[in-house]
């Protein structure tokens, strides 16, 4: 089964940091570009940023940029959003993604909580 | 970046009617050299992520009922329910992935039984 599993989300001081992990199985991870998209509570969909295939190229939402930096590790299956210097509008389920002919496969999301 | 405009924000259809959702882009989806619109739609129920129905503007994703269709070209698209069940029930969104940028999403319309 295609399946993607986010952790790592959880209660942090503004100004803090956390580090999200995405866990792929079922498909061929490093063949896919892969995407972090955030929903703050009772709001739409934001995308966050995005990662290629092999990692070499990267783009952010400029709401996160200089804070967020995404990662993966085709070896481990596994995609990372690495985030310090939070702020209480990050609060948000963050889902990761992965891009085909849109963002075709989702996980369930880890929620993050910034408050003091 | 494209910004995504939904309309309306939220909606009332009675059961067995149909339902339409429209989106806007501020600039043209449309890729010129394969003549494909970057734009999808979901479907996102309360406690669920997004699930993917619609992508370059007009193909259902495998296994999404073919009550829900999409058109539209370049800056103006449309998702319509054709006879609208009460699993609809539900907020849906529209996005371009034009841009690699940023891939942004329209604010959202919530769909309801009239």
């Amino acid at each position: 089964e295609v399946q993607l599993v986010e952790s790592g989300g959880g209660l942090v001081q503004p100004g803090g940091s956390l580090r999200l992990s995405c866990a792929a199985s079922g498909f061929t991870f490093s063949s896919y570009e892969m995407n972090w998209v955030r929903q703050a509570p009772g709001k739409g969909l934001e995308w966050v940023s995005y990662i290629s295939s092999s990692g070499s190229t990267i783009y952010y939402a400029d709401s996160v940029k200089g804070r967020f930096t995404i990662s993966r590790d085709n070896a481990k299956n596994s995609l990372y959003l690495q985030m310090n210097s939070l702020r209480a509008e990050d609060t948000a389920v963050y889902y990761c993604a992965r891009l085909t002919h849109a963002f075709d496969i989702w996980g369930q999301g880890t929620m993050v909580t910034v408050s003091s | 970046d494209i910004v995504m405009t939904q309309s309306p924000d939220s909606l009332a259809v009675s059961l067995g009617e149909r339902a339409t959702i429209n989106c806007k882009s501020s600039q043209s989806v449309l890729y010129s050299s394969n003549n494909k619109n970057y734009l999808a739609w979901y479907q996102q129920k309360p406690g669920q992520p997004p699930k993917l129905l619609i992508y370059w503007a007009s193909t259902r994703e495998s296994g999404v009922p073919d009550r829900f269709s999409g058109s539209g070209s370049g800056t103006d698209f449309t998702l319509t329910i054709s006879s609208l069940q009460a699993e609809d029930v539900a907020v849906y969104y529209c996005q371009q992935y034009y841009s690699t940028l940023s891939y942004t999403f329209g604010q959202g319309t919530k769909l309801e039984i009239k």
